[in-house]
């Protein structure tokens, strides 16, 4: 019962902008989208979230659609130390876990 | 802020020994997690504290394993008897609840089990 999807992998080049996309078309009005990334031998490491609004960190910007479908986290200036699986995640507001799926194999090239 | 620390990062044990890892979350967080990853798969959900209470118990955790809180600080996870599907990262979480509030699980960087 997956609540998001992913395309398996992609490849970005090394200082261009790294956009990568997830669709969440079942998700429900009090459910948030959390980002994670998982560089190899490392756990899993937090992003952003977001509901509705755009946000923006010093890791990564989160542009949500209108109506919430989907959604795509910017990497800014992908650098080599970006490659990594790049998890999307549906978190309900009263949900303490975090339920994974397989993610996007992110791939950047000098 | 020194993250979630696991140790140790690796164990290699025979089939049918007892192995246990340990978790330190961060210092504040009142909730602790378990995760299980095997390669290629994004982790799955083993168990979930909150304080020393374990409130959530997976499917995945046969009877063999066992984790404990004792203190509402460091966890630990016991395997008994291991078997060679036991092989797998394991991965522990923390975070900070609030009534209302969902903030972020932030991990370790995993325990990996190599049963032989």
């Amino acid at each position: 019962d997956a609540k998001t999807t992913q395309p398996t992998s992609m490849d970005c080049a090394e200082g261009r902008a790294a956009n990568l996309p997830c669709n969440h078309s079942t998700i429900s009005g009090n459910e948030y989208v959390y980002w994670y990334r998982q560089i190899h031998s490392q756990g899993p490491q937090y992003i952003i979230h977001g509901l509705k609004n755009n946000e923006t960190n010093e890791m990564a910007s989160l542009i949500i659609t209108e109506d919430r479908k989907s959604s795509t986290l910017i990497l800014p200036h992908a650098t080599l130390r970006d490659t990594a699986v790049y998890y999307c995640i549906v978190r309900g507001i009263y949900d303490y876990k975090l339920s994974f799926g397989a993610g996007t194999t992110v791939t950047v090239r000098a | 802020d020194t993250g979630v620390s696991q140790d140790p990062r690796h164990k290699i044990t025979k089939r049918g020994q007892n192995v246990t890892f340990r978790c330190d979350p961060i210092s504040e967080h009142n909730r602790l997690y378990w995760y299980r990853q095997t390669l290629g798969q994004g982790p799955e959900f083993l168990t979930y504290f909150q304080n020393e209470a374990q409130l959530e118990k997976s499917r995945l955790l046969s009877d063999r394993f066992s984790a404990e809180r004792p203190k509402g600080s460091f966890s630990t996870l016991e395997i008994q008897r291991t078997e060679q599907g036991d092989s797998a990262m394991y991965l522990c979480a923390s975070s900070l609840g609030r009534p209302g509030m969902r903030s972020p699980l932030h991990f370790g960087n995993g325990t990996r089990l190599t049963v032989t």
